[in-house]
Order: C-alpha cells, then structure tokens, then sequence
C-alpha cells in the first residue's frame, strides 16, 4: 500500500463548477499537508499548507483535513479555464525528514 | 525576488554518460532539496542540503550525488547514466531546513531539468 493514495484523474469539470481533489494516507505521524499546483512544463507551485484538522481558506482553495480519517482535500470553488493543471498533495513527517507527494490529479476546466 | 532557476532546462545524453544538473535557489534560502519526477514514479525526493551539508537523503543509488556550495547554489550529478533515469529532475529551495513548520519550510520549486537518456 502506498502512503499516500491520490486518484490521478484525469477530472474534467465545467467552468464555475465546485471541483474536489482528495488524497488518503497511511501514516497518522504525518504532521503537515500541502497541496501543489503544477502547469504543464513547469515546477509545482505551492498553494496551501496546514497542520491541523480542519478547514484553512484562501481565496477560490479550501484546504480541509481530517486527521481521524486520514483524508485531506482541496475544494476549488469557481473554478476558471486557467485553474487546468495537475495537483498534487504532499505529506510531510518531520520527526522522520520525510516528504511523500501524491500521484497528482490531472484537471480540466471546460470553458 | 528572483525565483529558483535551474539550468540546462533541457538535456540529451547517451546511457553510461554523466551529468551535472545545477540549481540556484531563491536569495537568502539556505535549503536545496532535489527531486525525480517521471509518469510512472511521480515525484520523489532525492535529497536535501542545508548551509553545504546533505541532511537528508531518499531512496536513490549512489550514483546520485549532490553538492552545495557556500552560496547556497546546489548541483547534483548522475553517474553511469541509465534509461531509467530519463526524468524531470526539480530543485526546490526554502529558508529553513526541510520539516521546519510554517513559511520557513516552505518549499519553492524551479521549472525544472529535462533529461532524457538514449
């Protein structure tokens, strides 16, 4: 089993749909979570980190994490045309210096 | 601020050859940290340096090896060079070492070396 599971897509919603992206994880040491953002040709870009449970917002990204059942998530809301890409979670354990990222998720906002 | 930059972007060599791939990280981020990304094994971390020394390491062969410097510019090298190792090959900086909580840990990739072995 991997430690970190993520459905790789891809996913093809509508313009201003509610998208939901979603990674499991085996590890309750896990301490961090972030989720990256990467274009086609380009570095992942950073878009949220958060260390508790819970909801951390930022604009159209909800970040949401639920320790108890080891699932974190990323809620887009409106989602635009320049929102495609693919998007990746990551985990970190810093006890162990240790980062897992997910497969990513490959998404497509149809105009 | 400049972000992190990565140079070749683009690299052809032949299996059995070596490479050096080199990485300069955002002004004042003291850690360098490398990964592998390919389709099949997403992203995997390679190793950290943090003020010149490797503090961490993933789980790759020793022809994988890296170095910084004392300007924080970081290089990395493959030995013997393989198929397999046709890759996107990412450096990413931050402030503070690898694990450290809140914005000094975050950590700022570069676009990126593609390497591709024939």
């Amino acid at each position: 089993q991997k430690e970190v599971e993520q459905d790789p897509g891809p996913l093809s919603v509508p313009e201003g749909a509610i998208v939901s992206l979603n990674c499991t994880y085996s590890n309750s040491a896990f301490q961090y979570f972030m989720w990256y953002r990467q274009y086609s040709r380009k570095g992942p870009e950073l878009l949220m980190y958060t260390y508790s449970s819970g909801n951390k917002e930022d604009g159209r990204f909800t970040a949401q994490v639920d320790k108890s059942s080891k699932y974190i998530s990323l809620f887009i809301r409106d989602s635009q045309p320049s929102d495609s890409a693919t998007y990746l979670c990551a985990i970190v354990d810093s006890s162990a210096s240790k980062i897992i990222f997910g497969s990513g998720t490959r998404l497509s906002i149809r105009p | 601020k400049a972000g992190v930059t990565q140079t070749p972007r683009y690299l052809i060599k032949t299996r059995g050859q070596q490479v050096t791939l080199s990485c300069s990280p955002i002004s004042g981020h003291r850690s360098v940290s490398w990964y592998q990304q390919t389709p099949g094994q997403g992203l995997q971390f390679l190793f950290e340096y943090f003020s010149e020394t490797q503090r961490n390491k993933g789980n790759f062969p020793g022809r994988f090896s890296g170095r910084q410097f004392s300007n924080s510019r970081s290089e990395m090298n493959v030995s013997t060079l393989e198929l397999g190792d046709s890759a996107l090959y990412l450096c990413a900086s931050s402030l503070g070492f690898f694990g450290t909580e809140g914005p000094e840990g975050t950590q700022y990739f570069g676009p990126g070396t593609r390497l591709l072995v024939l």
